[in-house]
Formats: structure tokens, C-alpha cells, sequence
């Protein structure tokens, strides 16, 4: 039971565009959410959290959105580099809650040039 | 570099076998945690250790052990390894149940 799902394995975008990313959870009790991104041979990186009190957080080009009532958050990179290709995972816990993060399987961004 | 340390970046090992994964946290970081990433999954949650002590338990095989030393460390023992444990296993550190996790870049398990 993948309590978060990301569904696209995949997403090609053009440099410049706007990238985003989507995230479906299904734990109404998750209200802490972050984006991590992944380049090959390394470990995933923390880029941006959003805490269910709000409905976006906005860091330089990375803006997160998050609907409670649609349990959907989705992250927008504006505009997008091609060093922005990488594998983003969405990742969600209880906040305050001794339990590890609840990863999705994550989306392969590739910009293309 | 994450500030996480992890030893050894690959392991090839037999079936049957036992092997120790050891992860030095960012400095300062209490809590460290294990996941586990096989082909086409996503990062499953093993365990969590805070302090030493065992925090919480995720997905983890009772052929899987961990433990935290008194300097933070932490080792992930794997034993009576299959060929479906061969994953990248990674750990991360963080300072408080509020903070994102930093992450090593991982250790690489393959059964033969």
C-alpha cells in the first residue's frame, strides 16, 4: 500500500519552461511534506518542505503547492536548468512524529536543451 | 559532501552471507535513519535510531539488525543476505523531528 504515489516516472521539459512535478498522498495524518532531489551515484538532497498550516512555499525557482482537501502537492520549478535533471522524490511524514519520511518512487526530470 | 558518511560505497557479497553497513551521521545530528532502495521502488523506510536508541521500525527483515554506539554511529547488519536484498542503502541524520533528513550517498549491496 504506497500511502505516496508519484505517478509520472517521468517528465521532459524544456529549458526555460516550467517544470512540475506532482505527488498524491492517501495518509490524511501527513502534515509535513518535502521534495528531495537525487543526481546518480549520490544521495537524495533536501530542497523544499511545506507544512500543511500553509498551501505554498515558494525557495528562488521552487515554489510547492499543497491541496489538503485534494491530499495533492506539487512541486513548480520556474525556469528550468539543465542541471535541474535529476530524479525529485516526494517524501511526507507526521510532523513531529518519530517515524522515518514515507518516500514516493520519484519522477525523472530531464530538461532538455 | 552531505556531511553523512557512509562505509563501504559498494559491497559485492555471496547469498547466505552477513555484512555491516556503517553510517557516520552529520555532526551534531542525533537521530539517524536507514532506507533502503531497490530497482523501480522507492526509498523504503528500515529503522530509525535517536541517541542510541531504537525510535521506530519501518519495513525491516527480521534478518536485519542496527544499532547506534554511544559516538552516534550507526551499523546496519544484513544477514543471510538474498538475492532481492542486493539495493542501495542509505542512511540519513537529522537534528529534530522537524528538520528534513541529510543524507549519505549511500552504500551498494549486490548478491551473487
Amino acid at each position: 500500500d504506497q500511502q505516496v504515489k508519484q505517478n509520472s516516472p517521468s517528465l521532459s521539459v524544456q529549458e526555460g519552461r516550467i517544470s512540475i512535478l506532482n505527488c498524491d498522498y492517501t495518509n490524511s495524518m501527513f502534515d509535513y511534506f518535502l521534495w528531495y532531489k537525487k543526481y546518480p551515484a549520490e544521495g537524495p538532497t533536501f530542497l523544499i518542505s511545506i507544512s500543511s498550516i500553509k498551501d505554498k512555499n515558494e525557495d528562488g525557482r521552487f515554489t510547492v503547492f499543497l491541496n489538503k482537501s485534494a491530499k495533492h502537492l506539487s512541486l513548480h520549478i520556474v525556469p528550468s536548468q539543465p542541471g535541474d535533471s535529476a530524479v525529485y522524490f516526494c517524501a511526507a511524514k507526521v510532523g513531529g512524529g518519530a517515524d522515518g519520511l514515507t518516500f514516493g518512487k520519484g519522477t525523472h526530470l530531464i530538461i532538455q536543451p | 559532501d552531505s556531511g553523512v558518511t557512509q562505509t563501504p560505497k559498494h559491497l559485492i557479497t555471496a547469498t547466505g552471507q552477513r555484512v555491516t553497513l556503517r553510517c557516520s551521521p552529520r555532526s551534531g545530528d542525533l537521530s539517524v535513519y536507514w532506507y533502503q532502495q531497490s530497482l523501480d521502488q522507492g526509498l523504503q523506510f528500515l529503522i530509525q535510531y535517536y541517541n542510541g536508541e531504537e525510535r521506530a521500525k519501518g519495513n525491516i527483515l527480521e534478518r536485519f539488525s542496527a544499532q547506534q554506539f554511544p559516538d552516534l554511529h550507526s551499523e546496519l547488519n544484513l544477514s543471510s543476505l538474498e538475492l532481492g536484498d542486493s539495493a542501495l542503502y542509505f542512511c540519513a541524520s537529522s537534528g529534530g523531528p522537524a528538520e528534513g533528513y541529510t543524507f549519505g550517498s549511500g552504500t551498494r549491496l549486490t548478491v551473487v
